[in-house]
């Protein structure tokens, strides 16, 4: 099976700081990646996706985005955080049709 | 889009049933999966339905009815260690679209 790596667990930022999460896979080659964002009690919002190298789809308009420079490797950065952009991350990877794979997660805050 | 249905909060009592219904309207659509997440914590893979029917994982259940655009989790002998949110999500070409989650308490 797979294991998602995502590093930090926990993250403070300022308002207008830059942000960078990493998310690396192991144990599959040539999987789908994605990006989810959790609010306090509430569902998985689907913020980007990636089928391969440098593919990337956003389902979201927002202040983030999302890079793919290597097959098992999924960044998603921004340059200017907002207060909306609290959060609970979550990168998941695809396995056969039926399940996906979630990392740790990374519980962004901004003040 | 994708847009599903599926009550936010159940409480029960130890040993006892719960069913979690699911209603979706969505295109292209692959199967319905549900996923369990303890606060605090990832969400973890429980069931998958393509077709119609009854799939049994233990004490878990999950049921599809692709024509009534609807599905639900079956928890049976209710844990303590099963109180967390369970959400239902469907699949589509690339990517799952998932439900608000409903937020499941055991008392003792």
């Amino acid at each position: 099976s797979q294991t998602i790596h995502q590093w930090p667990a926990t993250l403070v930022q300022p308002v207008g700081s830059p942000l960078s999460l990493e998310c690396t896979v192991e144990g599959t080659s040539n999987p789908n990646l994605y990006w989810y964002r959790q609010a306090a009690g509430r569902g998985l919002q689907l913020l980007f996706y990636s089928v391969g190298i440098g593919q990337i789809s956003s389902e979201v308009p927002q202040n983030l985005s999302a890079s793919r420079p290597q097959d098992r490797q999924f960044i998603l950065s921004s340059k200017k955080l907002l207060l909306s952009d609290s959060g609970f991350y979550l990168c998941a990877s695809r396995g056969r049709v039926d399940t996906q794979y979630f990392g740790p997660g990374t519980r962004l805050t901004v003040l | 889009g994708q847009s599903l249905e599926q009550p936010s909060e159940v409480t029960a009592v130890e040993g006892a049933i719960v069913q979690i219904n699911c209603t979706y309207q969505t295109s292209g659509f692959y199967g319905l999966s549900w996923y369990q997440q303890h606060d605090g914590g990832a969400p973890t893979f429980l069931s998958y339905n393509a077709l119609d029917g009854l799939e049994e994982t233990g004490r878990f259940s999950s049921f599809l009815s692709r024509s009534d655009s609807y599905g639900y989790l079956l928890l049976q002998e209710l844990q303590m260690k099963d109180s967390a949110s369970y959400f239902c999500a469907v699949i589509t070409d690339y990517k799952l679209s998932f439900g608000a989650g409903t937020t499941v308490t055991v008392r003792a």
